[in-house]
């Protein structure tokens, strides 16, 4: 139990261009998904919080114009990169946390998206 | 704010051996929660094993366990026989109410173990 799917899992794309990653809670509602980044050899960075219905919470530092997150569904959670650029390139997680199940909202990652930008 | 260290950038170790990894962590909340997560090369991140702070038993995990300190606000994870999938970067993270249960990451310890 406890599966998060993303997808796609690697993408390459154009400059100026604007990708989506979808991050899937497969058998569990999520009340929070959180979006990370990693670079190589790094820890996870969080870029944003989001809660199902809600606008999601960024840290500090990360654009949200450029990326837009989305909590549609209790299953679903989006993070469009827009206008990518070359800096944009990096490793995307996602993660979730199943509803009331634990005091400490334990997380539950995806695979991870890689994104290169050209 | 909390932060969380991990001194062992990278370690290296024969297979079947015992290894312990470090991990040292700030915080003035006497309610919270440690974790240790492996990241192995197809980079899902897998949660190892989990300590809840208010618990003074050390927690297990078949071939892993963690020696608690809540004193010295250190939390060491033991690898005993050690396999070759155990080759994994290795990331301590710390939990607590007051950082709405958000992750705090340490930078990680690359682990590898030698055949």
């Amino acid at each position: 139990g406890a599966v998060v799917s993303q997808h796609p899992s690697r993408v390459i794309c154009k400059s100026g261009t604007s990708v989506k990653i979808e991050c899937r809670s497969l058998d569990f509602q999520a009340t929070t998904m959180f979006w990370y980044r990693q670079f190589p050899k790094k820890s996870l960075m969080l870029m944003a919080t989001s809660n199902e219905g809600s606008k999601a919470t960024y840290e500090q530092g990360v654009e949200k114009d450029k990326f837009l997150i989305n909590h549609a569904s209790l299953t679903l959670s989006t993070l469009t990169v827009t206008s990518a650029h070359p800096e944009d390139s990096s490793f995307y997680i996602c993660s979730a946390s199943p509803l009331g199940q634990s005091s400490y909202n334990e997380q539950f990652f995806g695979p991870g998206t890689r994104l290169t930008v050209l | 704010a909390q932060t969380v260290t991990q001194s062992q950038p990278e370690m290296s170790v024969q297979e079947a051996e015992t290894v312990t990894l470090s991990c040292t962590y700030d915080t003035s909340e006497n309610n919270y929660y440690l974790f240790w997560y492996k990241q192995p090369p197809s980079r899902q991140m897998i949660l190892v094993i989990r300590q809840e702070a208010y618990k003074q038993q050390n927690a297990t995990e078949n071939r892993f366990s963690v020696n608690f300190q809540k004193a010295a606000k250190s939390f060491s994870l033991k690898i005993s026989d050690s396999q070759l999938g155990d080759t994994a970067m290795y990331f301590c993270a710390f939990s607590s109410m007051d950082s709405n249960y958000q992750l705090i990451w340490g930078a990680g310890t690359k682990l590898i173990i030698k055949p």
